[in-house]
């Protein structure tokens, strides 16, 4: 596609839910990554993927956080037993190859209650 | 120490100055650097990458980096109310081989009309 695309762009879901934040790279690029974004702070690394392997994922949280690209596509980041703590702005981003600049979409903005 | 350091501002110009923004970074072998700009309430968008000690001029913007120092700037000049955002500084440790791009906190500008 001509950008990177996220759904849904917002999520309200009860504490305890399991969500599924999705992430659609531009066309092309092997390398994703994801984010998460608290308000006046810069993105902070989850995970990230060059084609379908997940190459580090230091920055997931815990292990009710995981994340998926099986076909080095289309990417989910998977949250189960959600905590209010959870709640953030969710970024995925993309690139032509490691190393270089992101481009990002517009993110997921989940709120748990 | 943080890994990425920015001053979170705000730091206010009036227009047509010169804005000057800058970041420190803990890790030495870090060898890729980038300046990212997010207005309130959207994706941060890549405006700059440099690679190597000195300048890069792209239009009004100038990025500078100096390796020994561990040090890396954002000259905007003749600044716009436009302008107004936050840049994010964000390094890469790993040199045209992946790996996650670390962001500092932001530093919030505004331009004055």
């Amino acid at each position: 596609g001509a950008g990177v695309s996220q759904s849904p762009r917002y999520k309200v879901t009860k504490r305890g839910q399991d969500v599924a934040l999705r992430c659609d790279p531009i066309s092309g690029h092997v390398s994703l990554y994801w984010y998460r974004q608290a308000l006046g702070q810069g993105p902070e690394f989850l995970t990230y993927f060059n084609y379908e392997a997940q190459q580090d994922k230091s920055g997931l949280p815990n292990d009710r956080f995981s994340a998926e690209r099986p076909e080095g596509s289309i990417s989910t980041l998977t949250i189960q037993r959600t905590e209010q703590r959870d709640s953030a702005m969710y970024r995925c981003a993309s690139s032509l190859t490691g190393g270089y600049g992101y481009t990002f979409g517009s993110g997921t903005r989940l709120t748990v209650v | 120490q943080k890994e990425v350091e920015q001053n979170s501002g705000p730091l206010s110009v009036p227009e047509g100055a010169i804005a000057s923004l800058n970041c420190t970074y803990s890790d030495r072998v870090s060898q890729s650097f980038f300046w990212y700009r997010q207005y309130s309430g959207k994706s941060p968008e890549l405006i700059m990458s440099i690679y190597s000690n000195g300048d890069k001029e792209d239009g009004r913007f100038t990025a500078q980096l100096n390796k020994a120092s561990q040090y890396v700037s954002l000259l905007i000049r003749d600044s716009q109310p436009s302008d107004s955002a936050t840049y994010l500084c964000a390094v890469n440790m790993m040199n045209n081989q992946g790996g996650k791009l670390i962001f500092g906190q932001g530093t919030e500008l505004s331009v004055k009309p």
